[in-house]
């Protein structure tokens, strides 16, 4: 049962626009959201993240959006940068337990010049 | 510097060999990880650790053990290979709300 869900497993975007990356999730425990990075050969790095008590957190170019009655994130990122194409994951935690993070299959995103 | 590191970086098995990862942080954090990556799957824990002593199971513990030797390390062991185990293994320690610091990884083949 797959709790964290990225429907789009690549996604490809011009340098400058816009890119923006979809999570659902299934868990109405989840209280708390990230979003990490990860470049080849390299472990995942964190990026940005929100509590269930907000519906936007805005980081620089990186802005992550919660729809709670969705159930449902997005991370935008603007403008897209050639350095921003990695595999990009979704996670969540629950408020109580062991403070485990669940996680979705990942996005691939790509910046075209 | 501060941080996850994972030994080895790469490792060739035969099926049937055992092996451990070792996993080693600097942080004093309480809590860590080992999560394995595969294609389409993203990050499945496989066990954890809150606390120094203490350790459970995750999403997917079958074929591997766990050894929190300290608050520092977080060992993962395979008895006995099985090519289902070929993965990217990755040990991580809890940063409070930032999530998880992350070591580089443990590429694992076995053939």
């Amino acid at each position: 049962d797959q709790q964290v869900k990225q429907n789009s497993p690549s996604l490809s975007v011009q340098e400058g626009r816009i890119s923006i990356l979809n999570c659902d999730y299934t868990n109405s425990m989840f209280d708390y959201f990230l979003w990490y990075k990860k470049y080849p050969a390299e472990g995942p790095t964190f990026l940005i993240s929100i509590s269930s008590i907000k519906d936007k957190n805005e980081d620089g170019r990186f802005t992550v959006f919660l729809n709670k009655s969705a159930k449902h994130l997005s991370l935008h990122i603007v403008p897209s940068q050639p350095g921003d194409s990695a595999v990009y994951f979704c996670a969540a935690k629950a408020l109580q337990g062991a403070q485990k993070l669940v996680f979705g299959q990942g996005t691939r995103l790509t910046i075209n010049p | 510097n501060a941080g996850v590191t994972q030994t080895p970086k790469f490792q060739v098995l035969k099926t049937g060999q055992s092996m451990t990862l070792q996993c080693a942080q600097d942080m004093n954090h309480n809590s860590m990880y080992w999560y394995r990556q595969d294609p389409g799957m993203g990050l499945r824990l496989i066990y954890y650790s809150a606390s120094e002593g203490t350790t459970d199971k995750g999403e997917v513990p079958n074929g591997y053990n766990v050894s929190r030797l300290n608050k520092r390390e977080f060992s993962l062991r395979l008895e006995s290979a099985a090519p289902s185990q070929t993965s990217v293994y990755f040990c991580a320690s809890l940063r409070a709300n930032y999530g998880y610091t992350f070591g580089s990884g443990t590429r694992l083949t076995v053939v």
